[in-house]
């Protein structure tokens, strides 16, 4: 069954550096999205993305985050200067049609220290 | 969105059906009940959806009330690889998000 992947798996990286996360949607995937989940707590929609655009976003989808479709395969999350509170799970996901089930990545965990 | 309420942790006996509750009393009639469930700490994995039928694949079945304010997943022989949280979440047809509650822990046992 085809699956969405994530990468790295994990990742640490210091206070006040850019990192982005990377993933590559199911290939015949329209719809796209990344998800959060701070150690403990719930998942938390950040932002949608369709046709090379932004949809919706969360207020958590402040002016430090950007997405980027930047081929016909990768789908990146952009964090330019991460702080502490950054540190989460981080999870792609995509859809093939509008309201269709989304199917979730694995996830990368983001280390800030 | 609607909120949703579960109870916030359940046992199983593996092979027993699990019967996982939601109330979902102020959905609205263009609003689907979905479930999903994360397994440790891996990406939340599509179970099962619904508008106001009862609903079956392969995983699981989902009962719907005829008021559609609250909801069933049945897992139907549970087995220990089932062991999860088990999230309900109520999604309108014309947003992109979904959220995500606290969500059931189930806990299937030998």
């Amino acid at each position: 069954e085809p699956e969405v992947t994530q990468t790295p798996s994990h990742q640490v990286t210091q206070m006040g550096q850019e990192v982005i996360l990377r993933c590559v949607p199911i290939s015949n995937h329209l719809y796209f999205y990344w998800y959060r989940q701070i150690l403990g707590q719930k998942v938390e929609f950040l932002v949608s993305f369709y046709n090379n655009e932004i949809s919706e976003k969360s207020e958590i989808f402040d002016d430090q985050f950007s997405v980027e479709r930047p081929d016909g395969s990768n789908f990146t999350l952009k964090i330019r200067s991460t702080k502490l509170e950054d540190s989460a799970m981080y999870f792609c996901a995509s859809s093939g049609i509008e309201d269709s089930p989304l199917h979730f990545g694995n996830g990368t965990r983001l280390t800030v220290t | 969105d609607a909120k949703t309420t579960q109870p916030p942790s359940m046992d199983c006996a593996e092979g027993r059906a699990a019967n996982l509750p939601c109330n979902h009393s102020t959905i609205s009639g263009n609003e689907y009940v979905y479930w999903y469930r994360q397994i440790h700490s891996q990406g939340p994995q599509y179970i099962i959806h619904g508008l106001k039928n009862n609903e079956t694949n392969e995983m699981a079945s989902l009962i719907i009330t005829e008021d559609r304010k609250s909801s069933t997943l049945i897992l139907p022989h549970a087995t220990l690889r089932d062991t999860a949280v088990y999230y309900c979440i109520v999604k309108a047809y014309n947003t992109d998000k979904l959220i995500f509650g606290t969500g059931t822990r189930l806990q299937v046992f030998p």
